[in-house]
């Protein structure tokens, strides 16, 4: 069963940062590509960033381009997000989520979700 | 980069069918599509791959009830006896080389 668990989500200040953690299993990860999508309070959904399966290759939205760097550790099955400077407009839920591939596709499993707000 | 266009609300009544509408921007109408079901305060669940030739794949554990159509640009997700738990929040979702796109999403409301 695949089963993809966030955590490092919260409160953080307006320029501030935080990493979020996506932990994986039941596939053979370091094969897929993996996303964050992330959800606005009463907004839709938002891709943000897709990192391939060898992770040689990430692609970032523009609102998030220079400010949210995406990794991940195969031998961990671990995905990383890491946010700099956040801003007001950051806050929603993120979401970790599968593609259907081994690189940029579209989503076929996604986590439970982090909540992210950023507040002074 | 392609653009997915959905009407914000739609309804119909219990043990009806209702028939959702995702269209794909002009001169992105082959691409393949993602339908996925967002139901109130749950995260998101993957339904189906849509292609253009109305070709369509299920997840795990998506009831038979669920359906995907195409035509031309246009990508439907058709749901039949429709049950209260089918009210919720539709996404479409494709992407381009570099980018993946979401739909604006369909309210569904059963009646």
């Amino acid at each position: 069963e695949v089963q993809l668990l966030e955590s490092g989500g919260g409160l953080a200040q307006p320029g501030g940062s935080l990493r979020l953690s996506c932990a994986a299993s039941g596939f053979a990860f370091n094969y897929y590509a993996m996303s964050w999508v992330r959800q606005a309070p009463g907004k839709g959904l938002e891709w943000v960033s897709t990192i391939s399966g060898s992770g040689d290759n990430t692609y970032n939205a523009d609102s998030v381009k220079g400010r949210f760097t995406l990794s991940r550790d195969n031998s961990k099955n671990t995905l990383f997000l890491q946010m700099n400077s956040l801003r007001a407009e950051d806050t929603a839920v993120y979401y970790c989520a599968r593609e259907d591939g081994s690189s940029l596709r579209f989503v076929d499993y996604w986590g439970q979700g982090t909540l992210v707000t950023v507040s002074s | 980069q392609p653009v997915l266009t959905q009407s914000s609300s739609a309804s119909a009544s219990l043990g009806s069918s209702v028939k959702l509408t995702c269209i794909l921007s002009s001169g992105h109408g082959s691409y393949i599509i993602a339908w996925h079901q967002q139901q109130p305060g749950k995260a998101p669940r993957y339904l189906m791959k849509l292609e253009g030739n109305g070709s369509y794949k299920k997840g795990s554990a998506v009831p038979d009830r669920f359906s995907g159509s195409s035509s031309g640009a246009d990508r439907y997700l058709t749901i039949a006896n429709l049950q209260s738990e089918d009210e919720a929040d539709y996404y479409c979702e494709t992407w381009d080389s570099n980018t993946v796109v979401f739909g604006g999403g369909t309210k569904l409301t059963v009646l």
